[in-house]
């Protein structure tokens, strides 16, 4: 059972762009939620994280944005360049344990 | 300071065989975790090491097993491989003791025939 929904599947958006990636979940214990960013060839790498207390967390061109009741979070990636090309994942995981995957969005960034 | 290296960084094995994966854990790490990625999917959590112990396992068979070595290094070990073992096998490593960021290295890439 996939604990953690995402969508869309894939996503294009013109350089400067805003795209969103939205993920959705079920378990209430989770406390820890990453966006990962992977190049082809490449292992995931941490883009930006949240926990459940927070609303919203900007690094750089990265937001999350958390809604705690509706289970649901969020990364917009602002200013979007064709560098930002890759795919997306989401996870959750509760307190020390494994973390779980979306499925991941393929973004292409055109120029 | 190295990241997470892993072993080889691909391979192909034929049905039936068994294959054995390596890890080196980013410096001053000691907790390792696998993940398999089949292609177009998420990874998915097979199983993560501390202090030389297996201390979460998702839900994969037996055929599946793992070893961490006093360095903190680790192996992932797959017997009676079948065609859909096929996947990127990805190593992570943490700090135990941490608010859980995961280092992940570029994997090893297994297709069975």
């Amino acid at each position: 059972q996939q604990q953690v929904k995402q969508s869309p599947q894939s996503l294009i958006v013109q350089k400067g762009g805003i795209p969103i990636i939205n993920c959705a979940y079920e378990n209430t214990a989770f406390d820890y939620f990453p966006w990962y960013q992977q190049f082809p060839g490449k292992g995931p790498a941490l883009l930006i994280a949240i926990r459940p207390d927070v609303s919203e967390k900007k690094e750089g061109r990265f937001t999350i944005s958390f809604n705690k009741s509706a289970k649901q979070f969020s990364l917009h990636i602002m200013d979007s360049q064709p560098g930002d090309s890759a795919t997306y994942f989401c996870a959750a995981r509760y307190s020390g344990y494994a973390l779980n995957f979306g499925k991941g969005t393929s973004l292409l960034v055109t120029p | 300071d190295a990241g997470v290296t892993q072993s080889p960084t691909h391979l192909i094995k034929t049905r039936g065989q068994q294959v054995t994966l390596r890890c080196s854990p980013k410096s001053g790490h000691d907790t390792v975790s696998w993940y398999q990625q089949a292609l177009g999917q998420g990874p998915q959590f097979i199983f993560q090491y501390y202090e030389e112990e297996e201390r979460q396992r998702g839900n994969f068979p037996d055929r599946f097993s793992g070893h961490q070595f006093p360095n903190y290094s680790s192996e992932l070990n797959v017997n009676a491989l079948l065609l859909g073992d096929s996947a990127l096998y990805l190593c992570a490593s943490s700090l135990a003791i941490s608010t859980g960021e995961l280092f992940f290295g570029e994997g090893s890439r297994l297709t069975v025939l």
